[in-house]
């Protein structure tokens, strides 16, 4: 089954602790992003991915990283969490194809405390 | 800057109406749209995309309507059900390159019984 999986789902950390969301996808997409989903303000871009080791910012990239070793992996990062990043984070991920559709993963709640 | 943006935060629509969601968006360099649907607890599906080269494309009991005149795509849903409750994003996408991606708010679409 075509899928992006995220892990974990649901996270709650205190600030400063680093933590890393994964995400993996199956389909062999060569695009991978991350969103951040706030109430009022929808989904934006925190980084993104164009191929293995080539990443670029998004809307929102302060307080993240990003990593791209393997195609299917595309790990979110955050060195010192703060409780502004408390949010609802979604992975996607589309094929190099010029304008298809994303695939999103379950979504990761992120409380940091 | 460039947004995409939703009319209204929530809709209420009687099950077997047609359900219209608006969408505007300010981004000239937005060729491609898509429309995705948000269900509790989920990561946003796609429903129905549009080039910038049409004006209407039909789906399943799904129409998108493209006004690149005055900047503005609706997704219209016949026969609404009870399944369609749900939050629904516009999304825009750049031409060329990787697509850099825009969402809207999200309308959230609740179907009375």
């Amino acid at each position: 089954e075509a899928q992006v999986t995220q892990n974990p789902r649901y996270l709650i950390t205190v600030t400063g602790k680093k933590l890393t969301v994964t995400c993996s996808q199956n389909m062999n997409h060569e695009y991978m992003s991350w969103y951040r989903q706030d109430p009022g303000l929808g989904l934006r871009q925190i980084y993104y991915s164009m191929n293995v080791e080539v990443t670029d910012k998004g809307d929102v990239p302060e307080g993240y990283k990003v990593s791209r070793k393997e195609k299917r992996n595309f790990p979110l990062i955050l060195e010192s969490p703060s409780p502004n990043q408390t949010s609802l984070y979604f992975c996607a991920s589309s094929s190099r194809t010029v304008n298809t559709e994303a695939f999103f993963g379950q979504g990761t709640r992120l409380t940091v405390v | 800057g460039e947004s995409v943006g939703l009319h209204l935060p929530t809709l209420s629509v009687q099950e077997g109406d047609n359900s219209i969601i608006n969408c505007a968006y300010s981004n000239s360099a937005s060729d491609y749209f898509i429309w995705y649907k948000q269900e509790s607890g989920k990561g946003p599906q796609f429903i129905i995309d549009i080039r910038s080269n049409m004006d209407k494309r039909q789906g399943q009991r799904v129409t998108v309507l493209l006004n690149k005149t005055v900047k503005h795509l609706s997704l219209q849903i016949a026969a609404t059900q009870p399944g369609d409750s749900a939050v629904y994003f516009c999304a825009g996408h750049e031409s060329g390159g990787y697509q850099k991606v825009t969402f809207g708010t999200g309308t959230k679409l609740q179907v009375i019984p």
